[in-house]
């Protein structure tokens, strides 16, 4: 079964650091780009970063930009979120997300069920 | 970085057909044939409905069908039901690397 789980949510005081990391299991992992997209409280989707599957290629919300670093670890299969700096603005549940083809940026079709990060 | 526009809400009866539009720029929607479209009912995950402007995965019903015009994507429902009630998204890739959703549109089945 494909599957993603993320961790390492948490509640921090503005201007704090997390990491967040998303598991995944049931797919070749290095053959897919992967995202890390958020919901705040009441809003709509927000994509907030995405790496190709070798790290090579980056990409970042600029609401994030400069704050956040996103990285993969290929042999443990796994896809993390540094996030620095953190305001108020960045509560939300994150979720991470496979790219629904190795060709990149064709959609998300696998989506975990979120870790939630409240900054107060 | 704008999200693409995108009805708050829209509604339909049962067995009606409804369509959710999204409007981005040349810089997104306008450039990349790379617009998705996503299901999502409260408490679950979003769902993959619609990839590449047109294309269904394996396994969405041909109910769901999009299209593109300049800057703006399309979504059309066919034969409502009532579990089609939900929120609906657009993305676009936006050129760098980079991802944009819609603000979303409420999809209510009367």
């Amino acid at each position: 079964e494909v599957q993603l789980v993320e961790s390492g949510g948490a509640l921090v005081q503005p201007g704090r650091s997390l990491r967040l990391s998303c598991a995944a299991s049931g797919f070749i992992f290095d053959d897919y780009a992967m995202h890390w997209v958020r919901q705040a409280p009441g809003k709509g989707l927000e994509w907030v970063a995405g790496i190709n599957w070798n790290g090579n290629s980056i990409g970042y919300a600029d609401s994030v930009k400069g704050r956040f670093t996103i990285s993969r670890d290929n042999v443990k299969n796994s896809l993390f979120l540094q996030m620095n700096s953190l305001r108020a603005e960045d509560t939300a549940l994150y979720h991470c997300a496979k790219e629904f083809d190795p060709a990149d940026y064709y959609g998300m079709d696998v989506w975990g069920p979120g870790t939630t990060v409240t900054v107060s | 970085q704008s999200a693409l526009t995108q009805p708050a809400s829209v509604s339909g009866s049962p067995g009606q057909s409804i369509t959710i539009s999204c409007t981005g720029t040349t810089t997104d929607v306008g450039t990349y044939n790379l617009v998705s479209w996503y299901q999502h009912h409260p408490g679950r995950v979003p769902k993959l409905l619609i990839s590449q402007v047109t294309k269904r995965p394996s396994g969405i019903s041909d109910r769901f069908s999009a299209s593109k015009s300049g800057n703006t994507a399309s979504l059309t429902i066919s034969r409502l039901q009532p579990e089609d009630e939900a929120h609906y998204y657009c993305c676009s890739y936006a050129g760098s690397t980079t991802l944009i959703f819609g603000g979303g549109t409420k999809l209510t089945v009367l």
